[in-house]
């Protein structure tokens, strides 16, 4: 099993639609958690941090459930603009360091 | 301010051939990690370094080796290439050991033939 598990896409909606990915993942001691966006050959750059309490920026909202291992990211009335591929990631921050694990990433295309 | 910053950008090889792909983090952090992705799959982690001693390590062969200097810039070496080593190669900074945000540089883009 895949340390970090995400649906590839690619994920084809109109501009305006409403678009959820999901990921999961499978070490339980897993610390921190977060959404990369990757454009097409460039680096990926961090979009937003998610915590158990979910948390909100602008059209993007990510939650966390620990329990289940589950992590999301809601994209609202998406834009053009939107269209890259969408990495989930965990940092496991054991033996006092900081690894990021990545999972394969879900492709988003947004079309007019 | 500058970003992390990666040289070369892109690298041609032969198998068999070495390779050194540099780093420079973001000003003021300690913490340089390196990542191999290749196509259609995300970053895998392969070292990091901090204050110049080694953290962590991914599971890599012998053949990838790293190392911090003291300004914290960082080195990649990759021995007897092959032709799965093909990737673009990713550095990322972060300001402490654990737990920190990581930002990335720009990445060398490496072809082994």
């Amino acid at each position: 099993r895949k340390e970090v598990e995400q649906d590839p896409g690619p994920f084809n909606v109109p501009e305006g639609a409403t678009v959820a990915f999901n990921c999961t993942y499978s070490n339980s001691a897993s610390q921190s958690f977060f959404w990369y966006r990757q454009d097409c050959r460039k680096e990926p750059k961090l979009l937003m941090s998610v915590y158990s309490s979910g948390n909100e920026d602008g059209r993007f909202t990510a939650q966390l459930n620990r329990a289940s291992q589950y992590i999301s990211l809601l994209i609202r009335d998406s834009k053009l603009s939107d269209s890259a591929t969408y990495l989930c990631v965990v940092n496991g921050v054991t033996g006092g360091g900081n690894k990021l694990t990545f999972g394969t990433g879900t492709q988003l295309k947004v079309e007019l | 301010d500058a970003g992390v910053t990666q040289s070369p950008t892109h690298l041609i090889k032969t198998r068999g051939q070495h390779v050194t792909l540099r780093c420079s983090p973001i000003s003021g952090h300690k913490s340089v990690s390196w990542y191999q992705q290749v196509l259609g799959q995300g970053p895998q982690f392969i070292f990091q370094y901090y204050e110049k001693e080694e953290r962590g390590r991914g599971n890599f062969p012998d053949r990838f080796s790293a190392r911090q200097f003291p300004n914290y810039s960082s080195e990649l070496n990759v021995n007897a290439l092959l032709l799965g080593d093909s990737a673009l190669y990713l550095c990322a900074s972060s300001s402490g050991p654990s737990g920190e945000t990581q930002y990335f540089g720009p990445g060398t883009r490496l072809l082994v033939l």
